[in-house]
């Protein structure tokens, strides 16, 4: 069956530290990859996506992913946390050509980010 | 607005009751979805409409659910009969672009149904 897993529920990192958000997906090809971000009080946002071509991809906000084939992953990273990116994350996937709407979500992480 | 609005933003319910949820999108935008989410799990796709039509309704979880958009703008998710495990958010998302295509989804804040 096709799944995405967030392995880390929450996440705690120091402001200014270096941020990396796990991501793996289940899919019989390559699907669609996105990231998204879900603030307090605000509506989900996507962050960045991957289709095709270059693996690291750049998104708003400084985040940026690497899609790893060999290891099925598309790990999102920051290099400095701002404590406004405290939040909830979710990797998406969708099969290649189907509607983004239909994407299904991992369970998310929090993260949560020390002055 | 700018944004999708939904509302209302907070709903509580009791067992048995019948509830509607709306979502007016962004102005212009043809695609519109609906997700539910339950507590701490990621957002999971109900329904998808492409003007006027649902597209597709593959996620809608039993036929107590049901949704419409009649003009191809506002929409109303609505739930029958309602149960203790329908409460959850109720998202609502649009695009400019719909089926065959990967248009950004813009999400509303959602709605919080409770149902005691």
């Amino acid at each position: 069956a096709q799944s995405v897993t967030q392995p880390d529920i929450h996440i705690t990192v120091s402001e200014g530290a270096s941020l990396e958000l796990r991501c793996n997906y289940s899919y019989g090809a390559t699907p669609y990859l996105f990231w998204y971000v879900q603030s307090p009080g605000q509506g989900l946002q996507l962050l960045l996506k991957y289709f095709s071509g270059d693996t690291l991809v750049q998104g708003i906000k400084g985040f940026e992913a690497e899609f790893k084939r060999s290891q099925s992953s598309f790990n999102l990273r920051k290099p400095s946390v701002h404590w406004s990116d405290a939040a909830e994350y979710f990797c998406a996937v969708v099969p290649r050509g189907t509607n983004a709407g239909k994407s299904t979500f991992g369970d998310g992480t929090t993260l949560t980010v020390k002055p | 607005g700018a944004g999708v609005s939904q509302t209302p933003s907070n709903k509580v319910t009791e067992k048995g009751k019948y509830v509607e949820l709306r979502c007016d999108p962004i102005s212009g935008h043809t695609a519109l979805y609906w997700y539910r989410q339950s507590l701490g799990q990621g957002p999971e796709f109900l329904i998808y409409f492409q003007g006027t039509g649902a597209a597709d309704d593959s996620g809608l979880p039993n036929d107590r659910f049901f949704a419409v958009r009649p003009e191809g703008s506002v929409s109303t998710l609505k739930i029958q009969r309602t149960e203790r495990g329908d409460s959850a958010v109720y998202l609502c998302a649009s695009s400019l672009i719909g089926q065959g295509n990967t248009g950004e989804l813009f999400f509303g804040e959602g709605s919080r149904l409770t149902v005691l």
